[in-house]
């Protein structure tokens, strides 16, 4: 069955470095999603992307957050200035023209 | 907005046995989509069940269902025959079932969760 693939599945960075989460979406799908989940809290939408623009993006996040499907099936989430509260679980999801987001593995960002 | 609120920040249950695991929700939206999502201690996201607003009947997945009071604004997960395996984080999610091609994102708004655990 395709999956949703992440890498990599740990990252540790130093405050104000800039990190690149990388996902595999499902290759069929349409929509990709970026999900954050501080330790403990509940999973928040980031953004949405949909034919190769940004289609919603939540308070969260801001100018420090871009993302890119540089080569039509990487979807890459950049954090240019890491902050200690950037801790956290980091999902991509993906969706064709069905109800169920299939979500990848997570890649678990400690910012120190 | 949408909003969810799960009031059970932690449940538990004998194996064999149901468990009910609350979940109200606020949209201002007509129609829209509810899930169910399970989070093991290894913190992958698997989706359970879902169910549309305009669904006449309640969703069913194997050992999971779904009891959706549309009045009420519940949508209510129900496991059967528990499973040690079924311990677990359960969030649950809602989206307006907007069609794709009016490019519409459909981002899931999750609660807060309830850690099930099931005693053997």
């Amino acid at each position: 069955e395709p999956e949703v693939t992440q890498t990599p599945s740990h990252q540790v960075t130093q405050m104000g470095q800039e990190v690149i989460l990388r996902c595999v979406p499902i290759s069929n799908h349409l929509y990709f999603y970026w999900y954050r989940q501080i330790l403990g809290q509940k999973v928040e939408f980031l953004v949405s992307f949909y034919n190769n623009e940004i289609s919603e993006k939540s308070e969260i996040f801001d100018d420090q957050f871009s993302v890119e499907r540089p080569d039509g099936s990487n979807f890459t989430l950049k954090i240019r200035s890491t902050k200690l509260e950037d801790s956290a679980m980091y999902f991509c999801a993906s969706i064709q023209t069905g109800v169920e987001q299939y979500f990848g593995p997570g890649t678990r960002l400690t910012v120190t | 907005a949408q909003k969810i609120t799960q009031t059970q920040p932690g449940m538990f249950v004998q194996e064999k046995e149901a468990v009910t695991l609350d979940c109200t929700y606020d949209t201002s939206d007509p129609s829209y989509g509810l899930f169910w999502y399970k989070q093991p201690s290894s913190g992958e996201m698997i989706f359970l069940i879902y169910q549309g607003s305009y669904d006449q009947q309640n969703a069913t997945e194997g050992r999971y269902s779904l009891n959706f009071q549309k009045a009420r604004k519940s949508a209510n997960l129900v496991i059967s025959a528990s499973q040690l395996g079924d311990s677990a984080m359960y969030f649950c999610a809602v989206t307006p079932p907007k069609p794709i091609s009016s490019g519409s994102a459909r981002q899931l708004t999750f609660g807060s969760g309830t850690q099930l655990t099931v005693l053997p």
